[in-house]
């Protein structure tokens, strides 16, 4: 039961353009969303996160959005680094249950020169 | 040391071994998890530990065994796996009840011969 679903496993981007990851949930019940990156040999580390309650969230050149009708969220980084090549995770969890948090599968982003 | 690490980095085992993965974290956290992260599938929480007692055990096999001596420890005892077991087992720790503020160690690449 694969309750936060990340449908691009890998994506490719020119180094100063946007890029645009995709995250969908199904769980009614997440109320806190978040996106974690990881390097090779490194465990993911978090960067951004996003509260149900807003459908925005910025952080310099990373930016959340949450549609929660759509029960969608997305990571836009722009202008787009090669040093951001690297695997991004999405995550939920409800906070009824601060025990529990569930990840996509990631989506690898490489940034070109 | 700093943050959340884990030894051993790669474990190659066969299916009659024995052997135990070790995560500590220096943050002063009182809360510590282990996830399991397969090839292509999204990350899964398998242990939650809070205090040192077990809070969550998502229907992990028995052939998986924790251990919480203390707030900074965490083992994984692993005994007569399968080849299917084998993936990337990453260790992360977070205040109680803060389970989206967790920072990760870098992960055991294990191997099931």
């Amino acid at each position: 039961d694969q309750q936060v679903k990340q449908n691009s496993p890998s994506l490719s981007v020119q180094e100063g353009r946007i890029s645009i990851l995709n995250c969908d949930y199904t769980n009614s019940m997440f109320d806190y969303f978040l996106w974690y990156k990881k390097y090779p040999a490194e465990g993911p580390t978090f960067l951004i996160s996003i509260s149900s309650i807003k459908d925005k969230n910025e952080d310099g050149r990373f930016t959340v959005f949450l549609n929660k009708s759509a029960k969608h969220l997305s990571l836009h980084i722009v202008p787009s680094q090669p040093g951001d090549s690297a695997v991004y995770f999405c995550a939920a969890s409800a906070s009824s249950n601060n025990n529990d948090m569930r990840f996509g599968a990631g989506t690898r982003l490489t940034v070109k020169p | 040391e700093t943050g959340v690490t884990q030894t051993p980095r790669h474990l190659v085992m066969g299916m009659t071994n024995k052997k135990s993965l070790k995560c500590e974290q220096h943050l002063g956290h009182n809360a510590m998890y282990w996830y399991k992260q397969s090839a292509k599938k999204p990350l899964e929480l398998m242990f939650v530990y809070n205090f040192k007692e077990q809070t969550e055990n998502n229907s992990v096999p028995s052939r998986f065994s924790p251990e919480c001596p203390n707030s900074s420890h965490l083992f994984l005892h692993l005994h007569t796996l399968q080849p299917e077991d084998s993936a990337l087992y990453l260790c992360a720790s977070s205040q109680t009840g803060r389970l989206y503020e967790q920072f990760f160690g870098p992960g055991t690449r294990l191997t099931v011969l």
